[in-house]
C-alpha cells in the first residue's frame, strides 16, 4: 500500500502557482519524498524528490516540513499543460524496486 | 535527456497469440522495470532487471515472462495472451548509482486482447 495521503481532486488559474500538499506521516528517516505526475495517456514523468531540505529544480519546488510529514510540490506558474495526475511517494534511497504509486491528486489547470 | 521508448503504443491481438513488448533506453541504465495500469489499481510492478541476463518477479508475474539479452533492451513477453491481461504497459529505467534510483518511464503500449 502506498505510504502517503493526497487529496483526490484540484483546481488551479492557469498562471497562478499550484499547491500540491501530500501526507506522509509514517515516512522513516532514510527514505526519500518523490513526486510524479502522469499526463493523461502517457508513462509517469518524474519531477523532483528530496530528503530534508527543500528543492528546486526547473520544474517545480519541494517543501518538506521540518517534521518531514508532510510535504507541498509548488509548480510556481501553472500551464494547461500542467493537468495530469501527480503522485507522491516516499521510498529508501538508493533502493533498487519498484516505485508504488497511490491514487494521487488529479490537477485541473483552468483557462 | 533520458529517453525510453516503447515499441508500440497501441496494440491489438487475439486470445491465445504470443505477444512481444519490446522496450529501449538510451541512458546505459543497470535497472530496468515493466509495469501495468489499470483503471483503480495503479501501477503493479510484473517484473524487474538489474543486470542483463539477470530478472526478478515483481508483485504480477503469471503469464508473463522477461528477456534482458542486452543492457539497453528489456522485452516483456506474453506467452499466450488472455482478456484478462489488457491493460496499458509501462516500461522504466533507472541509474543504480543515483540517489534513489529515479525511474523514467517510457509512453507506455495500451494492449486490447481481443
Amino acid at each position: 500500500d502506498a505510504k502517503t495521503t493526497q487529496p483526490p481532486s484540484m483546481d488551479c488559474a492557469e498562471g497562478r502557482a499550484a499547491n500540491l500538499p501530500c501526507n506522509h506521516s509514517t515516512i522513516s528517516g532514510n527514505e526519500y519524498v518523490y513526486w510524479y505526475r502522469q499526463i493523461h495517456s502517457q508513462g509517469p514523468q518524474y519531477i523532483i524528490h528530496g530528503l530534508k531540505n527543500n528543492e528546486t529544480n526547473e520544474m517545480a519546488s519541494l517543501i518538506i516540513t521540518e517534521d518531514r510529514k508532510s510535504s507541498t510540490l509548488i509548480l510556481p506558474h501553472a500551464t494547461l499543460r500542467d493537468t495530469a495526475v501527480y503522485y507522491c511517494i516516499v521510498r529508501v534511497g538508493g533502493s533498487q524496486g519498484n516505485l508504488i504509486f497511490g491514487k494521487g491528486t488529479k490537477l485541473s489547470v483552468k483557462p | 535527456d533520458v529517453k525510453v521508448t516503447q515499441s508500440s503504443r497501441y496494440l491489438v491481438k487475439r486470445t491465445g497469440e504470443k505477444v512481444f513488448l519490446e522496450c529501449v533506453q538510451d541512458m546505459d541504465h543497470e535497472n530496468m522495470f515493466w509495469y501495468r495500469q489499470d483503471p483503480g489499481l495503479g501501477l503493479r510492478l510484473i517484473y524487474f532487471s538489474y543486470d542483463v541476463k539477470m530478472k526478478e518477479k515483481g508483485d504480477i508475474p503469471e503469464g508473463y515472462s522477461v528477456s534482458r539479452e542486452k543492457k539497453e533492451r528489456f522485452s516483456l513477453i506474453l506467452e499466450s495472451a488472455s482478456t484478462n491481461q489488457t491493460s496499458m504497459y509501462l516500461c522504466a529505467s533507472s541509474n543504480i548509482a543515483a540517489v534513489g534510483g529515479t525511474q523514467y518511464f517510457g509512453p507506455g503500449t495500451r494492449l486490447l486482447v481481443l
